[in-house]
């Protein structure tokens, strides 16, 4: 059974700083990794998908990288913004899949202004 | 991308009675996929719904207290059935849009508050 942890739970930075995000997976046998953002109060918004031959995605000042054989995965975020307080969320579907997600534990970011 | 909608936004309800989940999406999409967020964790999948079959559900959840309808392309239902405390959740459908391994979108979400 798959199970994605993401560390840490909780994260605060000063504002223009840049921080990593990390994500871990048990089963490598991945169909893709996806990382969200959850604004409290609202649903995710996807940020960067990653597909299993790829290694890397950058959008804009995010990027996200992807080591299947070690079941990891990192979203980098460079010169943080307040508006970047978020919670952020990795997800991996299954090979041969049925599309379903199995998300991690999620990382609270809180950029201090 | 695809736009999706739920109904109602948020809800408080009694233990013991039902209450129904809306998800409108402004696509035709072929898999639509509810789940829920417990306070405090992460996102579980309930169920998967295609059109014109069953859902599939996961490990945990039964069609008796999560029914689900899927009468077209662009419409899915959730009902959550003699509700209990425990039932006290986030409900978020997505859709996986643009073809299979490709990204998912999220509806903003039902909160559901069972006294």
């Amino acid at each position: 059974k798959q199970e994605v942890t993401q560390i840490p739970a909780a994260l605060s930075v000063p504002e223009g700083e840049n921080l990593v995000l990390n994500c871990s997976f048990t089963d490598s046998a991945i169909y893709n990794l996806q990382w969200f953002r959850q604004d409290p109060g609202k649903g995710l918004t996807s940020l960067l998908l990653i597909q299993s031959s790829q290694r890397e995605q950058t959008s804009g000042r995010l990027n996200a990288s992807l080591d299947k054989s070690s079941g990891r995965s990192t979203l980098y975020i460079a010169a943080s913004q307040p508006g970047d307080s978020a919670t952020y969320l990795c997800a991996v579907s299954s090979k041969f899949g049925n599309e379903k997600l199995t998300f991690g534990t999620g990382t609270r970011l809180t950029i201090i202004p | 991308s695809a736009v999706i909608s739920q109904k109602p936004s948020r809800d408080i309800c009694q233990r013991g009675t039902s209450l129904t989940i809306q998800c409108q999406v402004d696509s035709q999409v072929t898999m639509m996929f509810w789940y829920r967020q417990q306070p405090g964790q992460s996102l579980t999948l309930i169920a998967t719904a295609n059109q014109g079959s069953e859902a599939t559900y996961e490990s945990g959840f039964v069609i008796d207290k999560f029914p689900i309808s899927r009468p077209n392309l662009t419409f899915s239902t959730l009902t959550v059935s003699n509700m209990s405390p425990e039932d006290s959740s986030i409900y978020l459908c997505s859709v996986e849009f643009g073809g299979v391994g490709e990204t998912q979108y999220f509806g903003p979400g039902t909160r559901l508050l069972v006294l």
